[in-house]
């Protein structure tokens, strides 16, 4: 069961570059997030999705788009690359209801550095 | 708006000995709490929780966390540490209300030293 698998891990952009973050979950969870760590300030959430179609805006959503379109995946966009976006990226998903109801599943983290 | 803090960005405990990780939370209604670990390059994994019921609540690895109402705390404690717990540790709290718009503390690193 690979559970939330986002790619790349590493990447390096320039200034002005867009590129986009995968996340795909095999575990059918309703739920999945975008949250970025930065030293000191914790995870914040940047977009979020109730399921395949909905996506509403977290804490820090400029600079960033998401969709989603399956259940399975859900990327992010970064559409105009600024040195402020340099931080590490994690994806999360969750299931709505159940004993597991708010425990959320995390991928590995894609460390993203804007020169 | 909810809110958690962490007040201490690192604890040092001897190993075999107790350890306390500290965590204070602000939410409307009856708050739901989480604590989780997060090991050198990885994602955050879930240690235990807290909806309702008992206020001490038992997780994984050893681990269990106290909730305490009155002073709105949410202490993650373990009764003897061992080198391997020593990993950056985060407690959040989800709104209530609605989806998981789940807030994270600043994350506590934990050192256990042999």
């Amino acid at each position: 069961n690979a559970g939330v698998t986002q790619t790349p891990k590493f990447q390096v952009l320039k200034t002005g570059q867009s590129m986009t973050l995968q996340c795909a979950q095999d575990m059918n969870h309703e739920y999945m997030s975008w949250y970025r760590q930065d030293p000191g300030m914790g995870l914040r959430l940047i977009h979020y999705s109730v399921g395949a179609g909905i996506t509403d805006q977290g804490e820090v959503p400029n600079g960033y788009n998401v969709s989603r379109s399956t259940t399975e995946d859900f990327p992010l966009r970064l559409l105009s690359a600024a040195p402020s976006q340099t931080s590490v990226y994690f994806c999360a998903s969750s299931y709505s209801g159940g004993s597991a109801k708010n425990i959320q599943y995390f991928g590995a983290g894609t460390r993203l550095s804007v020169l | 708006a909810q809110s958690v803090a962490q007040p201490e960005d690192q604890v040092n405990v001897a190993e075999g000995n107790p350890l306390t990780v500290k965590c204070t939370y602000s939410v409307s209604g009856n708050p739901y709490l989480f604590w989780y670990v997060q090991y050198p390059n990885r994602g955050l994994q879930f240690l235990l929780k807290y909806i309702t019921g008992d206020n001490l609540v038992k997780g994984s690895y050893g681990f269990e966390a106290e909730f305490n109402k009155s002073q709105t705390s949410f202490h993650l404690k373990k009764p003897s540490a061992l080198v391997s717990d020593s990993a950056l540790y985060f407690c959040a709290v989800r709104d209530p209300g609605g989806y998981q718009k789940v807030t994270f503390g600043t994350g506590t690193k934990l050192q256990v030293i042999p």
